[in-house]
């Protein structure tokens, strides 16, 4: 059963720590891509990797971190660097466009609040 | 000026109503396009691509205007379960720009 899953569902933090969040897919896709959603807002793009071991800055980079050691995997860390945390964070992955297509796919999300 | 743009609505219609949403986009050269639906506190969901030709999927019916820019979503027959809100999506460069949505609301 193909998809993408998120971890956690729910994630609480303090202020001035850093917390990592979970994204796999078995889709074999190759790019894989990390948004926010803020209330009444659009999603924003964090970071995007079209390809294992590469990754570029999206619009809202700052404070973010992420790694693609793997095709399945796309982990973003979110760090004490980033004000404003609190937001829903969507993970999502795609075939890339030079094969014909670039519909995205999304995992369920994670809510991060910072407490 | 957003490069997406759609009235955020809400859009409140009774059940079996036909409503249409438009989405007007800023950059010229973009060659994909979609509407996702977005239920509260979820995952946005694919809809539909939309095509220049247009297309149809069941109650569906998907418009690009490349003149003016424009996309819309046209609902017939709305069911309740068509309560969400809608977003519009277009290609940019290595990356899909969504505008923020259109809430639709069916009542019975």
């Amino acid at each position: 059963d193909g998809g993408i899953t998120q971890s956690p569902k729910y994630l609480f933090r303090k202020e001035g720590q850093n917390v990592t969040l979970s994204c796999e897919q078995n889709l074999n896709h190759d790019a894989m891509y990390w948004y926010r959603q803020d209330p009444g807002q659009g999603l924003r793009l964090i970071y995007y990797s079209q390809i294992v071991n590469d990754f570029q800055k999206g619009d809202i980079a700052e404070g973010y971190s992420v790694s693609r050691e793997k095709k399945e995997s796309f982990p973003l860390t979110v760090t004490s660097a980033q004000k404003n945390p609190t937001a829903f964070y969507l993970c999502a992955s795609s075939v890339p466009r030079d094969r014909g297509t670039d519909t995205q796919y999304f995992g369920p999300g994670t809510r991060l609040t910072v407490l | 000026r957003k490069e997406v743009e759609q009235d955020p609505g809400p859009f409140n219609v009774p059940e079996g109503a036909t409503v249409a949403f438009n989405c007007t986009y800023s950059n010229s050269a973009s060659q994909s396009f979609f509407w996702y639906r977005q239920d509260c506190r979820k995952e946005p969901k694919l809809l539909m691509s939309v095509y220049s030709s247009g297309n149809e999927d069941g109650r569906f019916t998907a418009q690009l205007n490349r003149a003016s820019q424009y996309i819309s979503l046209l609902i017939r027959d709305s069911k309740l379960s068509d309560s969400a809100t809608y977003l519009c999506v277009v290609s940019g460069f290595q990356k899909l720009v969504f505008g923020t949505g259109t809430r639709l609301l069916v009542s019975p």
